[in-house]
């Protein structure tokens, strides 16, 4: 049971140069979550999705874009990247609102470095 | 804003002590508050969580206080384990209509010495 996948895992850009960063979770969750961990800033989120079909803004949602291909899969893109998005960055899943189900699952993470 | 906030960057401790990591919180929305471990290049994982209609929460080695009236949670691990160096975030939802997101602390990097 591989959880929540994230690619890649490192990435070089240029500044103005775009990506899209992949996720996919295996566990048949309904919500599913992007994060940017900045040191000494915690992780702040950048953009959810509380189920497939939808998608909102977070904290830090400027310069960002996002896709929820469906139920498994959930896309970050950056369109024109800057040095400000060099951070590592996280996605998560969880599996529904309510009963407890408050636990969010996390991927390794992807460190990207905007140069 | 920084509505969670984890106030020391850093703690040491030796093995076999008890190891206390400590979070504050602003917004009286929150209702419920997790503990993520996270080790170097590996994403933050699960450790306990607690209900603001508890007020203590064990599994094994890990409690996790909560003082609602302080707007106050920690983290006691008893006893600390060299295995168990690594960065604590605690992090805060707001039931309701919030779609589980988090709020984050900015993490205590704790190490523990044999």
């Amino acid at each position: 049971n591989a959880g929540v996948t994230q690619t890649p895992k490192f990435q070089v850009l240029k500044t103005g140069q775009s990506m899209t960063l992949q996720c996919a979770q295996d566990m048949n969750h309904n919500s599913m979550y992007w994060y940017r961990q900045d040191p000494g800033m915690g992780l702040r989120l950048i953009y959810y999705s509380a189920s497939e079909g939808t998608t909102d803004k977070g904290e830090v949602p400027n310069g960002y874009n996002v896709s929820r291909l469906n139920k498994r899969e959930f896309s970050l893109r950056l369109e024109s990247a800057a040095p400000s998005q060099t951070s590592v960055y996280f996605c998560a899943s969880r599996l529904r609102q309510g009963l407890g189900e408050n636990i969010q699952y996390f991927g390794a993470g992807t460190r990207l470095s905007v140069l | 804003d920084q509505q969670v906030k984890q106030n020391s960057p850093s703690l040491s401790v030796q093995e076999g002590r008890i190891s206390i990591l400590n979070c504050d919180y602003t917004n009286s929305m929150f209702d419920y508050f997790l503990w993520y471990k996270k080790y170097p290049a590996e994403g933050p994982t699960f450790l306990i969580s607690i209900s603001s209609i508890k007020d203590k929460n064990e599994d094994g080695r890990f409690t996790v206080f909560l003082n609602k009236s302080a707007k106050h949670l920690s983290l006691h691990i008893v006893p600390s384990q060299p295995g168990d160096s690594a960065v604590y975030f605690c992090a805060a939802l707001a039931g309701g209509t919030s779609y589980g997101k988090l709020t984050f602390g900015q993490g205590t990097i704790l190490t523990v010495h044999p």
